[in-house]
C-alpha cells in the first residue's frame, strides 16, 4: 500500500531537548517536504526537498532542520525544542513536486513543556 | 511569499444543506486544489483544477478556476456528518523547471448538524 509513514504519532519533550521526528515514503517520490499546522494558520511549510541531498527553506524554517540521505526518508530535527514548536507536523511526498499527486503522512502532535 | 485568503474560517450547517467556500489570491497560480482534512489524519486530495474557468465535478462536490486565476472556490452540496472536516484551499505555480511551489490556505472548519 502507497503510504507515508511518520513517527511518532504523538510525542511529549522539555525545553532543549533535541528531538527527531521520522518519515518514510515508499513510493519512489523525489520530493518530500515537512508542514506545520497551527490552529488559524493552517498549514506551514517548513522545509522540502527536490530529491537526495537536494533540501531548500520553506517559509517557517527556523529552529528546524531536515536531511535527505536516501529517498525514501526524510527526517525533521529540532536540536533544541521550544514552546513555540509546539505543533501538528505533517511529512508529504509528491511525485515532481506536483500538489495533485501530494501524499501526507497521518501527523505528530508535537508537545514541548 | 504568497498569500492565499480563505473563507469563512468556520461553518456550522444543518445537514442536507449546500455549502460554499473560496479562496483569493494576490497573485496568479498554474493549478487550484481543494483537499479535505478528516480528523486526526492528514489532508487528502478532492480536487485539482488545472485551467483558468475549468469546472470539475467530484460527486457532491463542485470546484472552479477563476477566470482571473487568483481565485477559486468549492461547493458541496446535499451535506452529510462525513462531510465535517478542515477544508483546504491550495494554489501551486510552476516557477521554472521542476519547482512547484505549493501555497494553502488558513482552512476551513465545517461541521455539520445530523
Amino acid at each position: 500500500e502507497a503510504q507515508v509513514t511518520q513517527n511518532p504519532r504523538y510525542l511529549i519533550t522539555v525545553t532543549g531537548k533535541k528531538l527527531t521526528v521520522t518519515c518514510s515514503q515508499n513510493m519512489n517520490h523525489e520530493y518530500m517536504s515537512w508542514y506545520r499546522q497551527d490552529p488559524g494558520l493552517g498549514l506551514r511549510q517548513i522545509y522540502y526537498s527536490m530529491n537526495v541531498e537536494a533540501t531548500d527553506k520553506g517559509d517557517v524554517p527556523e529552529g528546524y532542520k531536515v536531511s535527505r540521505k536516501e529517498k525514501r526518508n526524510f527526517p525533521l530535527i529540532l536540536e533544541s525544542p521550544s514552546p513555540n514548536q509546539t505543533s501538528l507536523y505533517f511529512c508529504a511526498s509528491s511525485l515532481m513536486g506536483l500538489g495533485e499527486k501530494l501524499f501526507f503522512g497521518s501527523g505528530t502532535q508535537l508537545s514541548v513543556l | 511569499g504568497q498569500q492565499l485568503n480563505q473563507s469563512p474560517q468556520s461553518m456550522f450547517i444543518q445537514e442536507g444543506e449546500d455549502v460554499s467556500m473560496n479562496c483569493t489570491s494576490s497573485s496568479i497560480f498554474n493549478t487550484w486544489l481543494w483537499y479535505k482534512q478528516d480528523p486526526g489524519e492528514g489532508p487528502v486530495l478532492l480536487i485539482a483544477l488545472y485551467k483558468a474557468g475549468e469546472l470539475t465535478s467530484n460527486g457532491r462536490l463542485t470546484a472552479q478556476f477563476g477566470i482571473t486565476r487568483k481565485d477559486s472556490f468549492l461547493n458541496i452540496s446535499a451535506s452529510i456528518p462525513s462531510d465535517v472536516g478542515i477544508y483546504f484551499c491550495a494554489g501551486q505555480l510552476n516557477s521554472g523547471g521542476s519547482n512547484y511551489k505549493l501555497t494553502f490556505g488558513k482552512g476551513t472548519l465545517l461541521t455539520v448538524n445530523p
